[in-house]
């Protein structure tokens, strides 16, 4: 089954500390994505990646960093200096040939304190 | 730059009752529309998009939504709503001449469906 896999489901972390959500997809998607969602404030553009080894600022990057090595992967960090980080993250990937929606990760929720 | 407002943040309904969730967005540009749906806990999931052509469109689980491009709209509709319909609603929109490269997210809209 082809998707985007999101791990772990649930994480818990101390403030100060850094700490890397992963996101995996195998649908040979070129663009993936990462937002932030908090309650009532819909869905927020952390980073962008249209391809391999290059990646783009979204509306809300300070705090967060982010790799694209490989075109199935597009790993998060969020970093001691975001915050608040304590939201439920969602990983995105698009095809850039084919379609213009995108899709969907379960999402990881991390709780730091 | 693009923006979205869902204009009911909590929508109740009864069961087999009909439903629209209104989505308004400001662009100054070709736009393509989405209606996402989100369940507790899970990622969300595509119900229908408008790219262009007809204005009326028809997405999964019996859902349509229509484009106004002259009042800026999206609403988003169903004639008779299941308890399964219970979960989160969120209306995007993307600059169609950049290929839709970004989305922009409305606030999302709670839909609650009571027997």
């Amino acid at each position: 089954d082809g998707g985007i896999t999101q791990s772990p489901k649930y994480l818990f972390r101390k403030e100060g500390q850094n700490v890397t959500l992963s996101c995996e997809q195998n649908l040979n998607h070129d663009a993936m994505y990462w937002y932030r969602q908090d309650p009532g404030q819909g869905l927020r553009l952390i980073y962008y990646s249209q391809i391999v080894n290059d990646f783009q600022k979204g509306d809300i990057a300070e705090g967060y960093s982010v790799s694209r090595e490989k075109k199935e992967s597009f790993p998060l960090t969020v970093t001691s200096a975001q915050k608040n980080p304590t939201a439920f993250y969602l990983c995105a990937s698009r095809s850039r040939a084919s379609s213009y929606e995108q899709y969907f990760g379960p999402g990881t929720r991390l709780t730091v304190t | 730059a693009q923006s979205v407002t869902q204009l009911d943040s909590q929508v109740p309904v009864f069961e087999e009752a009909p439903v629209e969730l209104r989505c308004n967005y400001s662009s100054s540009v070709s736009v393509y529309l989405f209606w996402y749906v989100q369940y507790p806990n899970q990622g969300l999931q595509l119900l229908l998009k408008y790219l262009s052509g007809s204005t009326l469109v028809k997405g999964i689980n019996g859902f349509e939504a229509e484009f106004n491009k002259s009042q800026t709209s999206f609403h988003l509709r169903k004639p008779s709503v299941h308890i399964s319909d219970t979960a989160e609603y969120f209306c995007a929109v993307s600059d169609a001449d950049q290929g839709a490269q970004k989305l922009v997210f409305g606030q999302g809209t709670r839909l609650t469906i009571n027997p």
